[in-house]
C-alpha cells in the first residue's frame, strides 16, 4: 500500500517567514496529494490541494509543488502568521481510490 | 466546500457502556463515508470505509464487532464502539464524499471530530 513520510515533524518560524514541509510517497500510481491544517480539537481542514497533472499550484500565501518522477512534493507558507501555528498533514490517494494515506504530521509554531 | 457535521463532539463514558457517534453531510449526499482514529499528537489512521447501503469495508487489525458502522442513509453514518474500554479513549474523525465530487476534485469533507473517554 502507499507509505507516504512526512518532514519535519515540527517547525519553529519567526513571524514573516517561510515554511516549508517536505512528503515522499511510494506508491507511482498516486495522482491526488491533499494538505490538510488541523488545529486543536477539530478536524482537518484542506488548504490546498494537487493533482499529478499539475507541478505547481498557488493560492495566496499557500503554495503546493509537486515532483512525480522524484515521488515528493511540498507545501510552503509565505508570509507566516500566527493563525498558521497549527499541525498540518500531507495526503495521498491513487486514481479512482478515495482513501487517503496521511503523513505522520508537522506542529509548525509561528513565532510572533 | 460541503458542511460535515459530527455528533457529538465529545462524550464521556464508563468502561463497558457502548457510545453511537453520527456523522452528517449536511449539504450534499455522500455515498462514501469514511471514519479515522487519531491518538493524540498522531496522524489520523483509518477504521473503514462505508458505502450507503452496503457493509462496512475495515482496515486491517479494525475490529469490526468492536466498531460498528451504518451507512443507512446517503446523509448520515454512525459508528458505535460497543463494550469501550479506555483503550479506545480516543479522537473520531468522520469524512464524506461523493462518487461525483471524488472523480472530479478527488476532495475530501472532514467533520469536526468527537472526542471519546472511556473512565
Amino acid at each position: 500500500g502507499e507509505n507516504v513520510e512526512q518532514h519535519p515533524s515540527t517547525l519553529s518560524v519567526q513571524e514573516g517567514d517561510s515554511a516549508v514541509i517536505k512528503c515522499t510517497y511510494s506508491d507511482s500510481a498516486s495522482n491526488y496529494f491533499p494538505w490538510y491544517k488541523q488545529e486543536l480539537g477539530k478536524g482537518p481542514q484542506l488548504i490546498i490541494d494537487i493533482r499529478s497533472n499539475v507541478g505547481e499550484k498557488k493560492d495566496q500565501r499557500i503554495a503546493v509543488t509537486l515532483n512525480k518522477t522524484a515521488k515528493h512534493f511540498s507545501l510552503h507558507i509565505t508570509e507566516t502568521q500566527p493563525e498558521d501555528s497549527a499541525v498540518y498533514f500531507c495526503a495521498a490517494s491513487r486514481p479512482n481510490d478515495y482513501k487517503l494515506s496521511f503523513g505522520a504530521g508537522t506542529t509548525v509554531t509561528v513565532r510572533a | 466546500g460541503a458542511v460535515v457535521s459530527q455528533h457529538p463532539s465529545w462524550v464521556i463514558c464508563k468502561s463497558g457502556t457502548s457510545v453511537k457517534i453520527e456523522c452528517r453531510s449536511l449539504d450534499f449526499q455522500a455515498t462514501t463515508m469514511f471514519w479515522y482514529r487519531q491518538f493524540p499528537k498522531q496522524s489520523l489512521m483509518l477504521m473503514a470505509t462505508s458505502n450507503e447501503g452496503s457493509k462496512a469495508t475495515y482496515e486491517q487489525g479494525v475490529e469490526k464487532d468492536k466498531f460498528l458502522i451504518n451507512h443507512a442513509s446517503l446523509t448520515l453514518s454512525t459508528l458505535t464502539v460497543t463494550s469501550a474500554h479506555p483503550e479506545d479513549s480516543s479522537f473520531y474523525i468522520c469524512s464524506a464524499t461523493s462518487y461525483l465530487t471524488t472523480a472530479n476534485t478527488g476532495e475530501l469533507f472532514f467533520g469536526e471530530g468527537s472526542r471519546l473517554t472511556v473512565l
